[in-house]
C-alpha cells in the first residue's frame, strides 16, 4: 500500500534560517510524482513544489527546494531564508502515475513556526 | 485567473437536512476530486471525476454523492449529513493527461449539529 511518513509533528526555525522538513514515501510504482503543499491558517492548500520519481535532478522553485533521495524513499523539503510568512502546516503528497484516479495520498503534516 | 472555487467557505447545518457544496474550475480539467481532512486522519479522497459523466468512488464515499454534468462544476452532496460528516473539505482539479499539479479549491468548513 502507498504510505506517506512525515515524523516531525512541529518544528521551529529562527527567521532567515534554513529548515528541512522530513517525508518518506513507500509504493511499489516505479512511476509516481511526489508534492508537497502549504496550508496557513486560513485553511487554503498551496502547491509549493513537485518531484517526478523518474526526475534526475531535484526540482527547486524559488526558495523551495525538493531533497530527493530514491534509494532511501525520502522526498524532503528545504525551505532557505526562512521567513515570518512560512509559518504553516506542510504536507507532503504522493500520486500514482498508473490508473486513473490522480488521488493524491497525504501524510499528516508538519507544523513550522519561524520565529522572529 | 485561473482558480478552483467552492462555496459556500463555511457551513453550520443540522442533521439530517440536505446539503450541496460547489466546486467550479475554469482551467478546462477534466479530473476533479474531493478530499475531506480531519485532524489525525489527514486528507482522504471521497469521490473523483475522470470527464464529464465519469465518476468515481475514492476512499470514504459513504454518505456523499456528485455528479459531473458540465466539465468546469462538480459538486458535492451531502443528502443527510451527519454529525461525523463534520470536516473541512477540499476540491482540487487537474489535467488528466500531462501537467501535474493539482489546483486545490479554498475549502468548505462544515459543522454538522
Amino acid at each position: 500500500a502507498q504510505k506517506i511518513t512525515q515524523t516531525q509533528p512541529g518544528m521551529f526555525v529562527q527567521e532567515k534560517e534554513a529548515v528541512t522538513l522530513d517525508c518518506t514515501y513507500d509504493t511499489s510504482d516505479q512511476s509516481y510524482g511526489l508534492f508537497w503543499y502549504k496550508q496557513p491558517s486560513s485553511g487554503e492548500m498551496i502547491f509549493l513544489i513537485y518531484q517526478g520519481s523518474y526526475d534526475e535532478q531535484n526540482a527547486t522553485e524559488g526558495r523551495y527546494s525538493l531533497n530527493f533521495q530514491k534509494a532511501r524513499k525520502s522526498a524532503n523539503l528545504v525551505i532557505s531564508a526562512s521567513q515570518l510568512g512560512d509559518s504553516a502546516m506542510y504536507f507532503c503528497a504522493m500520486r500514482s502515475r498508473s490508473g486513473n484516479n490522480r488521488k493524491l495520498i497525504w501524510g499528516l503534516g508538519t507544523s513550522l513556526a519561524v520565529n522572529p | 485567473e485561473a482558480q478552483v472555487t467552492q462555496n459556500p467557505r463555511y457551513l453550520i447545518t443540522v442533521t439530517g437536512k440536505k446539503l450541496t457544496v460547489t466546486c467550479s474550475q475554469n482551467m478546462n480539467h477534466e479530473y476533479m476530486s474531493w478530499y475531506r481532512q480531519d485532524p489525525g486522519l489527514g486528507l482522504r479522497q471521497i469521490y473523483y471525476s475522470m470527464n464529464v459523466e465519469v465518476t468515481d468512488k475514492g476512499d470514504v464515499p459513504e454518505g456523499y454523492k456528485v455528479s459531473r454534468k458540465e466539465k468546469r462544476n462538480f459538486p458535492l452532496i451531502l443528502e443527510s449529513p451527519s454529525p461525523n460528516q463534520t470536516s473541512l473539505y477540499f476540491c482540487a482539479s487537474s489535467l488528466f493527461r500531462g501537467g501535474h499539479e493539482q489546483y486545490f479549491g479554498p475549502g468548505t468548513r462544515l459543522t454538522v449539529t
